[in-house]
Formats: C-alpha cells, sequence, structure tokens
C-alpha cells in the first residue's frame, strides 16, 4: 500500500479482556516499530523488527505485551489482560533496511475501561 | 541517546516564519538531529534532519550551530495547517530507535 496502515483505528475493551492491533508496513520496509503514546505524552518505543533477525523487545512494558512479525509483512501488537494504564494511542512505523526515516501509521486509539 | 530540550509550546502568526528551537546539549559527533511533527489524530511526520551543516529542503529548514548542541528549525512562511506537535529527536547513526521527548506544540494563528 501507499502507507502504513493499522488497524483498527479505534477500539474499546474492558479491563481484563485481550486486544490484538494490526499493522500492515510499506511493502518492502524491512524494519518495523511499535511505538505506545499515552495522552499528552511523547512516543514510547515498544518493539523493534528488521526482517528475520531476533526483535529488539527492550520497550516491552510487561510480559503482558507481545508482538509478532512474519518476514517483513504484517505485525501484530498483542495485550493480554489489558489494564486502565494501556489506554494509549499504539503507533506503528516501518523503514527500509538501514534507512533512519520512518513513515508512521495513524495509530491504534485503545481505551480499556 | 543525547536528550533533547525544547519549550512546551509556541505560537505563529500565520504567513510568518516559525522558528522552533531545541538543545542538545550532550550530542555527541556521530549524531544526527532529526525533527519529526504530529498533526493531531496523525502519526509523526519525518520533516528534516542534519549532523552539522545546515539543511533545507521542500518543507522547512535546518540550523544547527557551530557547536552543535541546539538548533532551530524553521518554518519560512507558516500555514494553519503546520499546528501540531514538533519532535526533536538526536539519534546516533549505528541506531535505530528514536527517544521522542514531548515536543513543541506550534499553533499558527489566523
Amino acid at each position: 500500500g501507499a502507507g502504513v496502515s493499522q488497524s483498527p483505528s479505534n477500539k474499546v475493551t474492558e479491563k481484563g479482556k485481550d486486544v490484538e492491533l494490526r499493522c500492515d508496513p510499506i511493502s518492502g520496509h524491512t524494519a518495523l516499530y511499535w511505538y505506545r503514546q499515552r495522552l499528552g505524552q511523547g512516543l514510547e518505543f515498544l518493539i523493534y523488527f528488521q526482517g528475520n533477525s531476533a526483535p529488539d523487545k527492550s520497550g516491552l512494558p510487561s510480559d503482558r505485551f507481545s508482538a509478532e512479525r512474519t518476514g517483513e509483512s504484517v505485525s501484530t501488537l498483542t495485550i493480554q489482560r489489558t489494564q486502565q494504564e494501556d489506554s494509549a494511542v499504539y503507533l506503528c512505523a516501518s523503514s527500509p533496511y538501514l534507512s533512519t526515516d520512518y513513515t508512521f501509521g495513524s495509530g491504534t486509539r485503545l481505551t480499556v475501561v | 541517546d543525547a536528550k533533547t530540550t525544547q519549550p512546551p509550546s509556541m505560537d505563529c502568526a500565520e504567513g510568518r516564519a516559525a522558528n522552533l528551537p531545541c538543545n542538545h546539549s550532550t550530542i555527541s559527533g556521530n549524531e544526527y538531529v532529526y525533527w519529526y511533527r504530529q498533526i493531531h489524530s496523525q502519526g509523526p511526520q519525518y520533516i528534516i534532519h542534519g549532523l552539522k551543516n545546515n539543511e533545507t529542503n521542500e518543507m522547512a529548514s535546518l540550523i544547527i550551530t557551530e557547536d552543535r548542541k541546539s538548533s532551530t528549525l524553521i518554518l519560512p512562511h507558516a500555514t494553519l495547517r503546520d499546528t501540531a506537535v514538533y519532535y526533536c529527536i538526536v539519534r546516533g547513526s549505528g541506531t535505530y530507535k528514536y527517544i521522542f521527548g514531548t515536543g513543541t506544540r506550534l499553533k499558527v494563528l489566523a
């Protein structure tokens, strides 16, 4: 596609439920990143995928958070047993190999009630 | 990555130049200065980056001081659509993570 696509754009879930967020990167972009942005805050790095290399998971805040990516395609970010503090916009970005220029998606706004 | 300091907010009149400052006094020799902006409800958008020379593209100009401890992003003729949060980020050439601060909220006034 022309840009990074994220779905759903909005998600409201009950505390304790699991959610899955999806990111479709730009075709040919080998690198994929997930960030979290709480209301009024900057972006927090969560996880980075580069091709078939082991992902950098150093930003995941707890073991309730996990992400997968198959090859250079779609990625899913899963949050288990959601808590109210998980409420945020989850942003995905992709970039070509060794490029420093990200293209971000519009994000998924997650609200945990 | 080096820490950056930006004013939390600025106003600019439409049609005038918007000059957004950023301090990065602990920047090291191989770290670049990047600028992104985030318009409401959208993901951040790349604007420009530089190492030590001033840079210009169709969106903006980046002025980096000789000691590299600060920089200024210049939007030469601000429009209402430039209202956004502007992030100044310092990143090493061997790293891939951006460390975003809280940025400067620029409001362009009609």
